[in-house]
């Protein structure tokens, strides 16, 4: 069964640092989101991303995170400078479509922890 | 705004029995989805079944099935014949028709026991 891929699955960095965070969604999906999970809360949704470009936002994606399609096959979540509070598990996801019946496949998680 | 509410944060079934997990939403549209994901200690989240609001037949995948109330905005999640492979975290989750992203509960951590 098609997977999405996430890398790394924990990435330690330090307060301030930049961080790339890796995803290849499943060849023939269109849409792409991330999501993030605070330990012991509530998964949140951040961004969705459709043709090259974001198609939604959550409050929570300020102008410290970014994300792209840098080729065919990869969907990446920059955060420009990281704080504790970014401290998180990271899920990518994507779908075939916007509609009936297309539902989404999620990534097994990027685990953040800042330091 | 659309809200999600898992009221029970934690539940407990002993294994070959039954458990309902409840989730309630609020939401204006007419059109939309609901789903349920398990989350076990790997994190990852798996899709254990979804609704569509226009479909008033309740979904059934195997041993889970969901008792959905439109009118009441409730979307129960029965897991019958549990099993130690079903303690995870469950979250409720609402998506609208018209757009992609997904507005999750609160998670009902599920124990199984012997």
């Amino acid at each position: 069964e098609p997977e999405v891929t996430q890398t790394p699955s924990h990435q330690v960095t330090q307060m301030g640092q930049e961080v790339i965070l890796r995803c290849v969604p499943i060849s023939n999906h269109l849409y792409f989101y991330w999501y993030r999970q605070i330990l012991g809360q509530k998964v949140e949704f951040l961004v969705s991303f459709y043709n090259n470009e974001i198609s939604e936002k959550s409050e929570i994606f300020d102008d410290q995170f970014s994300v792209e399609r840098p080729d065919g096959s990869n969907f990446t979540l920059k955060i420009r400078s990281t704080k504790l509070e970014d401290s998180a598990m990271y899920f990518c996801a994507s779908s075939e479509g916007q509609g009936t019946n297309y539902g989404y496949t999620f990534g097994s998680g990027t685990r953040l922890t800042v330091v | 705004a659309q809200t999600v509410t898992q009221s029970q944060p934690e539940m407990s079934v002993q294994e070959a029995e039954t458990v309902t997990l409840s989730c309630t939403y609020d939401t204006s549209e007419s059109d939309y989805y609901l789903f349920w994901y398990k989350q076990p200690p790997s994190r990852q989240m798996i899709l254990v079944i979804r609704q569509e609001a226009y479909k008033q037949q309740n979904a059934t995948e195997n041993r889970f099935s969901v008792n959905f109330q439109k009118a009441a905005k409730s979307f129960s999640l029965k897991i019958s014949d549990s099993q130690l492979g079903d303690a995870a975290m469950y979250f409720c989750a609402y998506r609208p028709g018209t757009a992609s992203k997904l507005t999750f509960g609160t998670g009902t951590r599920l124990q199984v026991t012997l």
